[in-house]
């Protein structure tokens, strides 16, 4: 398996809280990913990195902020947590070559969310 | 939303039988992914087809991809109980997007 870990792993919170989720890798693999898991729903990108400090928008960014200080580990930001935010949330990372997306990518066991 | 729609939601099938899973997509792709998801665990990457090839093999599994219907298939062969689990499909873009579907469950009775 790769070397991929998520904390927490399990996390319940207030709303209007701030949290924040880490997802940490030994591969020193170039891309990060975070992405949300609804029923339903399959996958839904949150954000994603291709580099130290270097981090774009995906499909569902909005009330999520990430940060990349270090090439292995990115963490994901609720500023303030809502009950949409509910969710099981899951780390990926893919090797540099030919792009983000054109790569396998491997994935951590995640984190579950609740907002109550 | 989504791009990559499997069908069917959900297959139950023997030990022994041979598992065809369906995805179908809206938009031009650059590659097509399938994973298997365990209950509680992540996805687990199984095979990468690029837009120009048409079909792709790797042990018991055949990957088939036709660009002018939009459409790929996933099958297993030979199944085994410990191929229950989810699959899904996900179509990258040239744009740095990638979309999952919503994924077949499959269950393989011993």
């Amino acid at each position: 398996d790769a070397g991929i870990t998520q904390s927490p792993r399990h996390k319940v919170t207030e709303t209007g809280t701030p949290v924040t989720l880490r997802c940490h890798q030994t591969e020193n693999h170039r891309y990060m990913y975070w992405y949300r898991q609804d029923p339903g729903h399959g996958l839904r990108l949150i954000h994603y990195s291709y580099g130290v400090k270097d981090t774009d928008k995906g499909e569902v960014s909005d009330g999520y902020s990430v940060s990349r200080s270090k090439t292995e580990d990115f963490l994901l930001t609720l500023e303030s947590a809502t009950s949409s935010q509910t969710s099981v949330y899951f780390c990926a990372i893919s090797e540099s070559g030919t792009g983000a997306f054109a790569q396998p990518q491997h994935f951590g066991d995640g984190t579950r969310l609740s907002i109550l | 939303s989504q791009q990559g729609e499997e069908d069917p939601q959900a297959l139950s099938i023997q030990e022994g039988e041979n598992a065809t899973m369906n995805c179908s997509y809206k938009t031009s792709i650059n590659n097509l992914q399938w994973y298997r998801q365990n209950s509680g665990r992540g996805l687990v990457h199984l095979i990468l087809i690029r837009s120009n090839e048409r079909e792709k093999h790797s042990g018991r599994l055949r990957v088939t991809l036709d660009t002018s219907k939009k459409s790929s298939s996933l099958l297993i062969t030979a199944s085994r109980a410990a191929d229950t689990a989810s699959y899904f499909c996900a179509t990258g873009s040239n744009n740095n997007d990638m979309r999952f579907g919503a994924g077949t469950r499959l269950t393989v009775k011993p």
